[in-house]
């Protein structure tokens, strides 16, 4: 099973600074990672797909990289609305896996 | 708009037996692979299973496999998972979840989620 570690569990920000959040494999999943937002109370919704891919509707703010083992995702200017839990996902190896998420949370 | 809605979560005693359902809506069911993740409270994701379009296959988690059974009726829009010999740690929120890619591909990322049903397993 591939584990996906993220960092930081925590990351304590303003709106308008920049986040950037880092997943990590246990393994090489090439480039097959995505990255969700949950908010409390609501269903995850899927931000980047294949790494750097952004699925339909999320803002540009919102940007992905890596491959391999070492992912980012960068919110380039948090918005209020952006202060959530962020899950990285790997669809490389089954089974599909999750990371332990971040928490972006308003400093 | 393209809607999830699960339901059938419930208070179940370990050892017990419930089904989930997730009615489909405004979206072709039939062209989409889907997938149920489970959300222990104050937890993160869990994937549990995840089924093809045609439902000629099926994948589960290790936790799951031999108790819980993924299934689907593409003329009724709906998701099933068939929970057997419940356990307390099966206690969470379940969110039935659609894959954004068409058949016969299935790329295993999910676009569009349910609001989830609760499934509490305690005596």
């Amino acid at each position: 099973e591939i584990v996906l570690t993220q960092s930081p569990a925590t990351l304590s920000l303003s709106p308008g600074e920049r986040a950037t959040l880092s997943c990590r494999a246990s393994q090489s999943v090439t480039y097959y990672l995505a990255w969700y937002q949950q908010k409390p109370g609501q269903a995850p919704r899927l931000l980047i797909y294949d790494a750097s891919s952004r699925a339909t509707g999320i803002p540009a703010r919102f940007s992905g990289s890596g491959s391999g083992t070492d992912f980012t995702l960068t919110i380039s200017s948090l918005e209020p609305e952006d202060f959530a839990v962020y899950y990285c996902q790997q669809r490389a190896i089954w089974p599909l896996t999750f990371g332990p998420g971040t928490k972006v949370d308003i400093k | 708009e393209a809607q999830l809605v699960e339901s059938g979560g419930d208070l179940a005693q370990p050892g017990g037996s419930l089904r989930l359902s997730c009615a489909a809506s405004g979206i072709t069911f039939s062209n989409h692979a889907m997938t149920w993740v489970r959300q222990a409270p104050g937890k993160g994701l869990e994937w549990v299973a995840s089924i093809y379009g045609l439902g000629d296959s099926t994948f589960y988690a290790d936790s799951v496999r031999g108790r819980f059974t993924v299934s689907r009726d593409n003329s009724e829009n709906t998701l099933y998972l068939q929970m057997n010999s419940l356990r307390v740690e099966d206690t969470a929120l379940y969110y039935c979840a659609k894959d954004q890619q068409l058949v016969p591909l299935a790329y295993w990322y999910l676009d569009l989620w349910g609001r989830g049903t609760l499934v509490t397993v305690s005596s």
